[in-house]
């Protein structure tokens, strides 16, 4: 089946610090990865994607890569800031029916 | 260009009765799902719809019901309400059955 392992949290870290939030995926066939935000009281918005092994996703400062070798799909930034205090979500999308199975979620908050 | 919405913003439901939450999707989009999200946890895949018919469904009760409209608009129902079923309930469209997903703002649903 489908399944979505993510760090536990909360996070937090000092501005400027370097971010690592892990996540492991089950998947059958080939899916495609994602990482969603969620701010306070807010709908989920779209971070990055990768479609396949090897692609890395980018934005905001924010990657990943697409590891088919250790099933991970890391997320990673240089330098914080206050702003990025939010709720992380790794998910995937098993591509065979557009259902996207989510991790649980990482909390981080970011202190000045 | 409006993204996917949803109405209404926060709903209190006493237990025992019906509730029925509205999502319209992004335009041109065709396809509409629906996750339920948890307190501290990940959405859940409820079901989608496309061409008016359910296509897909997760593990969900018959309790779960929804509809799409002609106009690509969809309702999620959900009887017989349980202290459980409080959550965000989230709405994703997409344009065809594989396409990506944009995620609404949530209805938040409290059952008292």
């Amino acid at each position: 089946g489908n399944s979505v392992t993510q760090m536990e949290g909360p996070v937090t870290l000092s501005e400027e610090a370097f971010l690592t939030i892990n996540c492991t995926y089950t998947a059958t066939g080939y899916p495609s990865l994602f990482w969603y935000v969620q701010y306070p009281g807010e709908g989920l918005q779209l971070l990055l994607k990768a479609t396949k092994a090897d692609d890395k996703g980018s934005n905001k400062g924010f990657e990943a890569t697409y590891r088919k070798e250790t099933t991970s799909f890391h997320l990673e930034k240089g330098s914080v800031q206050v702003s990025d205090s939010a709720v992380y979500f790794c998910a995937l999308n098993s591509n065979t029916g557009n259902q996207f199975y989510f991790g649980t979620g990482t909390s981080l908050t970011v202190i000045p | 260009d409006a993204g996917v919405t949803q109405s209404p913003t926060h709903l209190i439901k006493t237990r025992g009765q019906q509730v029925t939450l509205r999502c319209s999707p992004k335009s041109g989009h065709d396809t509409v799902s629906w996750y339920q999200q948890a307190l501290g946890q990940g959405p859940q895949f409820i079901f989608q719809y496309y061409e008016e018919e359910e296509r897909q469904r997760g593990n969900f009760p018959d309790r779960f019901s929804g509809h799409q409209f002609p106009n690509y608009s969809s309702e999620l129902n959900v009887n017989a309400l349980l202290l459980g079923d409080s959550a965000l309930y989230l709405c994703a469209s997409s344009l065809g059955f594989l396409g990506e997903q944009y995620f609404g703002p949530g209805t938040r649903l409290t059952v008292t």
